[in-house]
């Protein structure tokens, strides 16, 4: 069964620094979509992109945060000086109805 | 905000039905009801879902009131690795609207 793949599994970095987290959608999907999940907290929506674009954002997903398509396959949230608080796991997901995640990159910042 | 409210938890026996229930009074029209589950802090894993008639796959069934108000997710069949926190999730079919999720019901099935 087609899944949705996400690397690294595990990010450490120090704040202040850039991080981007990869995902590799279902390879027919159109729609694309970043969530995080803090520790112990819900699941929360920042960011849908579809046709080259992005659709709509929460305000979680301020200046710092940013999203691209680079090439037919991969799908990047890249967060630009990494605070504290960016501490989460990050889940990708793809497809409209329904969605389909992948199991996260664990975001740690030191 | 969630417009869905769930039991913060509940037991079930391996082996027996596991009944999930989800209240959504203020669902529209449009709006699916959707039921994911996350095991761990694995990603979150779509199970199955309606807009108003009942739907079966091989992992569970979908029971929605005639009205709309509420539901029920069944696993028949509960096994150890059910165990999970079950997201009830009511979303527009059109569009890619983002899914909103709540605090969900833990599930644990116990041997």
């Amino acid at each position: 069964e087609p899944e949705v793949t996400q690397t690294p599994s595990h990010q450490v970095t120090q704040m202040g620094q850039e991080v981007i987290l990869r995902c590799v959608p279902i390879s027919n999907h159109l729609y694309f979509y970043w969530y995080r999940q803090i520790l112990g907290q819900k699941v929360e929506f920042l960011v849908s992109f579809y046709n080259n674009e992005i659709s709509e954002k929460s305000e979680i997903f301020d200046d710092q945060f940013s999203v691209e398509r680079p090439d037919g396959s991969n799908f990047t949230l890249k967060i630009r000086s990494t605070k504290l608080e960016d501490s989460a796991m990050y889940f990708c997901a793809s497809g409209r109805q329904p969605q389909h995640f992948g199991d996260g990159t664990r975001l740690s910042i030191l | 905000d969630a417009k869905t409210t769930q039991p913060p938890s509940m037991d079930c026996a391996e082996g027996r039905a596991a009944n999930l229930p989800c209240n959504h009074s203020t669902i529209s029209g449009n709006e699916y009801v959707y039921w994911y589950r996350q095991i761990h802090s694995q990603g979150p894993q779509y199970i199955i879902h309606g807009l108003k008639n009942n739907e079966t796959n091989e992992m569970a069934s979908l029971i929605i009131t005639e009205d709309r108000k509420s539901s029920t997710l069944i696993l028949p069949h509960a096994t150890l690795r059910d165990t999970a926190v079950y997201y009830c999730i009511v979303r527009p079919y059109s569009g890619n609207t983002p899914l909103v999720f709540g605090k969900g019901t833990r599930l644990s099935v116990i041997a």
